[in-house]
């Protein structure tokens, strides 16, 4: 049974370039969320989302950022107009259900914005 | 804003040694407490706090929740070499939905042979 898979591992971007991370919950799981984890912080909750809905997007940057989840295919965190403070760790996870209780975490995608 | 706070940052010992990791929060509403494990991959789950003063325990790991305090200990006895990682810890103030997470910034215990 294949965990969470994120898509790429680690991505290099210059200033201003557009970002997008991708998320393939486990088999099963139909909630999704995205975390981030700036340097030296702890994990921030973004967003959260079930198959063509964003159920909670209170942690998402006002602009810049967006997230989906379509009825086919992966997750997707799309930053557009990268800046240098974008570069960080996402983390997606996902659940079978919601209360989540554990969450499942990908090992992440690495965002560097040059 | 809702706080997680990890003590120590990081802790280095020797292959047998007992461990204590802590974490205190302030959460407007609390639910529950989580502990994560994360060894330079996925974050995986250890262990869900509910209640105050009911240890849970999975092999030589087991943790415990003060909700009076609002603290949790993490122990690990007879660590291993493979214990190395860094914990996490994670409170759940969304009102019980467990996905609004807030993290504390983990510790790095690094066990030498």
């Amino acid at each position: 049974n294949a965990g969470v898979m994120q898509n790429p591992r680690h991505l290099v971007r210059r200033r201003g370039q557009e970002a997008r991370l991708r998320c393939s919950p486990m088999k099963g799981h139909s909630h999704v969320y995205w975390y981030r984890q700036l340097p030296e912080e702890g994990l921030k909750f973004m967003v959260y989302l079930q198959k063509e809905n964003i159920i909670d997007e209170s942690g998402m940057p006002k602009e810049r950022f967006s997230a989906e989840f379509p009825k086919e295919g992966p997750s997707i965190l799309r930053i557009q107009q990268v800046v240098r403070g974008d570069s960080a760790a996402y983390f997606c996870a996902s659940s079978p259900r919601n209360p989540a209780g554990e969450l499942f975490f990908g090992e992440g995608s690495r965002l560097t914005v040059l | 804003e809702d706080k997680v706070v990890q003590s120590p940052l990081s802790l280095v010992v020797h292959e047998g040694d007992t461990v204590t990791l802590n974490c205190s929060y302030e959460v407007t509403n609390f639910r529950s407490l989580l502990w994560y494990k994360q060894e330079k991959k996925a974050p995986t789950f250890l262990f869900m706090l509910t209640s105050s003063g009911i240890e849970k325990k999975s092999g030589r790991l087991s943790s415990i929740l003060d909700k009076k305090e609002l603290f949790s200990i993490l122990n690990i006895t007879a660590t291993q070499t493979g214990d190395s990682a860094v914990y996490l810890c994670a409170v759940d103030g969304s009102g019980g939905s467990n996905y609004k997470l807030t993290f504390g910034k983990g510790t790095l215990l690094t066990v030498n042979p």
